[in-house]
């Protein structure tokens, strides 16, 4: 089976903290993507990456920033957080080509108070 | 604008009560349309992946349908356990743009 993990399940901060979020894949897919969900929003994808240290912008990358320094890790940083960014994020992994399927991870729940 | 819709935006059924959720897009290009149900405080898990008109997928109760603008995803007598928020999403290019969802609810 597929397996997406994400670092946290919950996690509360403080306005102004810098924010690292973990995902880790163990299928060793290229492509690796970071979305918000929002109610009423749906999902929005903030960056994705195609492979390692490689990184794309995605609908909503304003105050966020990635790394990927290796396949199966990629990593997303709030690098001063705000109220406004307090969300469920998802990261998903994938392959584009004849499976083009994505894979989610359980989702983060971040408050920033 | 390139954009992808879900209707109904939620939809009641009683248990066995068969019916469809409607994923629309205007997307150019199109690579693949996905389906997805998704549990409340869970990731979106992955159903089906439809890549030309007139393909159709099947898992279980649920059966995915495609035409050149709308995908359907038909639910056959179902259960409580189907309960759930249905997304679809369509890749084009690069990209991969979710539509809204809709909200089922099965009720016993």
């Amino acid at each position: 089976d597929v397996k997406v993990t994400q670092s946290s399940r919950y996690l509360v901060k403080r306005t102004g903290e810098k924010v690292f979020l973990e995902c880790v894949q163990d299928m060793d897919h290229e492509n690796m993507f970071w979305y918000r969900q929002d109610p009423g929003l749906g999902l929005r994808l903030i960056y994705f990456s195609y492979d390692v240290k490689m990184k794309e912008k995605g609908d909503i990358p304003e105050g966020y920033s990635v790394s990927r320094e290796k396949k199966e890790r990629f990593s997303l940083i709030l690098e001063s957080a705000s109220t406004n960014q307090t969300s469920m994020y998802l990261c998903a992994s994938g392959t584009w080509g004849s499976t083009d399927t994505q894979y989610f991870g359980p989702g983060t729940r971040l408050t920033v108070l | 604008e390139d954009q992808v819709t879900q209707s109904p935006e939620a939809l009641r059924l009683q248990e066995g009560e068969s019916s469809s959720l409607n994923c629309s897009y205007t997307v150019s290009g199109l690579r693949g349309l996905f389906w997805y149900r998704q549990d409340p405080g869970k990731g979106p898990e992955f159903l089906f992946t439809l890549y030309s008109a007139g393909e159709e997928k099947e898992k279980e109760r649920l059966k995915a349908t495609l035409t050149k603008k709308e995908s359907f995803l038909h639910i056959t007598a179902p259960k409580p356990e189907d309960s759930a928020t249905y997304l679809c999403a369509v890749g084009y290019g690069q990209n991969f743009v979710f539509g809204p969802g809709t909200r089922l609810s099965v009720l016993p």
